[in-house]
């Protein structure tokens, strides 16, 4: 069956790095971009960007540009998400979520979220 | 950037009931748009994309429909299960953008 699985839950500090990773299994990973949504707990979602799978191309949303790097191990089926300098405000829930590229971009199976805690 | 307004931000029904959720978007979204039912604890799940399509696996008591940029979420005979938030989200420019939920509760 497809699954996204994402790693575990971090507790950073302020300035800090961290690197979230979300492994699919159960379908070909080059056949589906992956995207990355916030969620900061109790709140709505932020769609944070995606990467193209086949290509390695990634593509961030404005408030998601410079400390945030979205890398493969496409031998892997794996995707991951590196985000250096971590402040306060990206305390969140952070979810992996697939998309066809050849049908709708809805996004049809996600990640069980990582929930990054940065605290000094 | 497109502004996704959904309406309303809570919701109460009876079990049996209809609901309606209602986005709007900031401009014309040429019908590219999902919806997604979130439990308390879970991820996110497609229910609906391009406008009124079903996801796999979604029972057909959920409905989208709209065009433009006025786009609803319908549910018919809700039940216990449909307890969630729901979020609509556009896919026709980027940055895919997110309504800010709807929480339905059972009364």
């Amino acid at each position: 069956q497809i699954q996204l699985v994402q790693s575990g839950p971090e507790l950073k500090k302020p300035g800090e790095s961290v690197k979230i990773s979300c492994k699919a299994s159960g379908y070909t990973f080059t056949d589906y971009a992956m995207h990355w949504v916030k969620q900061v707990p109790g709140k709505g979602l932020k769609w944070m960007g995606w990467i193209n799978t086949y290509t390695g191309k990634p593509t961030y949303a404005d408030d998601f540009k410079g400390r945030f790097v979205f890398s493969l191990e496409a031998s892997a089926s794996t995707a991951n998400l590196q985000i250096s300098n971590l402040k306060n405000e990206d305390t969140a829930n952070v979810f992996c979520a697939r998309s066809s590229y050849y049908s709708s971009p809805g996004m049809d199976y996600w990640g069980q979220g990582v929930m990054v805690t940065v605290s000094s | 950037d497109i502004q996704m307004t959904q309406s309303p931000a809570s919701l109460s029904a009876s079990l049996g009931e209809t609901v309606t959720i209602e986005c709007r978007a900031s401009e014309d979204i040429y019908s590219n748009l999902a919806w997604y039912q979130q439990k308390p604890g879970n991820s996110p799940q497609l229910l609906i994309y391009d406008a009124n399509s079903l996801a796999d696996g979604v029972p057909s008591r959920f409905s989208g429909s709209g065009s433009g940029t006025q786009y609803s979420l319908k549910i018919n005979s809700l039940q216990s299960e449909d307890v969630a938030s729901y979020f609509c989200q556009q896919y026709n420019n980027y940055p895919f953008t997110f309504g800010s939920g709807t929480k339905l509760e059972i009364k």
